[in-house]
């Protein structure tokens, strides 16, 4: 079956980087795209960027400078980092999987059970 | 960046019908989609395309509209829906969500 699982450092100290990796399983990586949506606790949700399925990425603007999707197909992983870390960068950090009905119509039909990042000293 | 305005909360009783609506800054034709996310867990999607149920999902829940406009229902409630529902459109880049509407239960 599809399952996601995101897994990472729990702690980050300011000005820092980020690394996240996404595991997948059940699908493939050239098969679908995976995206990364992030949380703000007790807050709404946020997309972050997206690592396309034939290995192009797409990111939030609001991230570009600071964001890096990669994968490794061969690991079925899809990595998420992310510099110079605030404390606003804390939150809940999610993978999700990309299924679409046409162009324009993408939604995430599965999400890992996310991560918990806190940005502090 | 597309605005997507929910209503906060909303209170149903049980075996009612809910309503929740999300509204737009511009059109997304039918590039919306629902999302459930219960208390410490990740989103369940719900919706897609407007009105299109997911695998799995019971016929309790349904979507309608298109453009700036949309609405989620659930009919019947059940105790088990208590969660917060997210709508997110697809047709912009970036991808947005709404800001939740909590379901609570008179």
């Amino acid at each position: 079956q599809v399952q996601l699982k995101e897994s990472g450092p729990g702690l980050v100290q300011p000005s820092q980087t980020l690394s996240l990796t996404c595991t997948v399983s059940g699908f493939s990586l050239t098969s679908y795209s995976v995206h990364w949506v992030r949380q703000h606790s007790g807050k709404s949700l946020e997309w972050m960027g997206r690592m396309w399925s034939d290995g192009d990425t797409s990111y939030n603007s609001a991230f570009t400078s600071r964001l890096s999707i990669s994968r490794d197909t061969s690991k079925s992983q899809v990595f998420l980092k992310m510099n110079s870390l605030q404390t606003e960068d804390t939150g809940t950090y999610y993978c999700a999987r990309e299924d679409t009905m046409g162009i324009t119509s993408w939604y995430f039909d599965f999400w890992g059970p996310g991560t918990m990042v806190t940005v502090s000293s | 960046d597309i605005v997507l305005t929910q209503s906060p909360a909303l209170a149903v009783s049980l075996g009612q019908r809910a309503t929740i609506s999300c509204r737009a800054s511009e059109s997304v034709r039918s590039s919306m989609h629902w999302y459930q996310q219960k208390s410490g867990q990740q989103p369940k999607l719900l919706i897609y395309g407007a009105s299109n149920l997911a695998s799995g999902v019971p016929a309790r829940f349904s979507g309608s509209g298109s453009g700036t406009d949309f609405t989620f229902t659930i009919d019947p409630v059940e105790a088990d829906d208590i969660a917060t529902y997210y709508c997110q459109q697809s047709r912009n880049d970036p991808f947005t969500f709404g800001s939740g509407t909590k379901l609570e239960i008179k």
